[in-house]
């Protein structure tokens, strides 16, 4: 298995572009998460999702989009491209068990954003 | 809101001692811990996990101590390897009355294993 999946690895954007960064999972997960690392500072969830045609927002939503029509890809869309979005984007994957649950989250390699 | 924080941003530690890092959440209803590694340029890695019905998780060279009384949570390293040189986040998940909720990471302590 590849795992989690995320493309691509750099881009810079330049102020109100639009972009779309991929991720991908093969392990059959129901849940997929996005979250944004600034420098220094720990990981803040923009949307996840439970399952495919179902999405929610996270902590800091604003911005961006999400859409989830597969249980394996869950695209994060930028439409107008702010400074203020250059951060390293990651992407993650779970799955909740019947039964026992489990919370453990696969994560991508990142996806390195700047916007200049 | 609520949310999970560390005592310490960084910490040094000569190789072969013991590393112990801190955290203290603060929401009562999570039922699980999760410690994650991540190093430079990497995604986080998972590392252990604890539920809120034990209070201590052993897995190769960690431990995970878990104290509801006072909302801890700390990660034991032992023979610290300059491997283990990374940032280590601790994670929640509170529950709530809608259910499963996403992971909640704290900022993370920078590790750095002296030679």
């Amino acid at each position: 298995n590849a795992g989690v999946t995320q493309t691509p690895k750099f881009r810079i954007l330049k102020i109100g572009q639009s972009m779309t960064l991929q991720c991908t999972q093969d392990m059959n997960h129901n849940y997929m998460y996005w979250y944004r690392q600034d420098p220094g500072m720990g990981l803040k969830l923009i949307y996840y999702s439970v399952g495919a045609g179902i999405t929610d927002k996270g902590e800091v939503p604003n911005g961006y989009n999400v859409s989830r029509s597969t249980t394996e890809d869950f695209p994060l869309r930028l439409e107008l491209a702010a400074p203020s979005q250059t951060s390293v984007y990651f992407c993650a994957s779970s799955y909740l068990k019947s039964g026992r649950e489990t919370y453990e989250q696969y994560f991508g390699p990142g996806t390195r954003l700047t916007v200049t | 809101g609520e949310s999970v924080g560390l005592h310490l941003p960084t910490l040094s530690v000569q190789e072969g001692d013991n590393s112990i890092i801190n955290c203290a959440y603060s929401n009562s209803a999570s039922d699980y811990f999760i410690w994650y590694k991540q190093e430079s340029g990497k995604g986080p890695q998972f590392i252990i996990d604890i539920r809120s019905n034990m209070d201590k998780r052993q897995g190769q060279r960690v431990t995970v101590l878990l104290n509801k009384t006072v909302k801890h949570l700390s990660l034991q390293i032992a023979a610290t390897q300059p491997g283990d040189s990374a940032v280590y986040f601790c994670a929640e998940n509170p529950i709530t009355n809608s259910g499963n909720t996403p992971l909640v990471f704290g900022k993370g302590t920078r590790l750095s294993v002296i030679a």
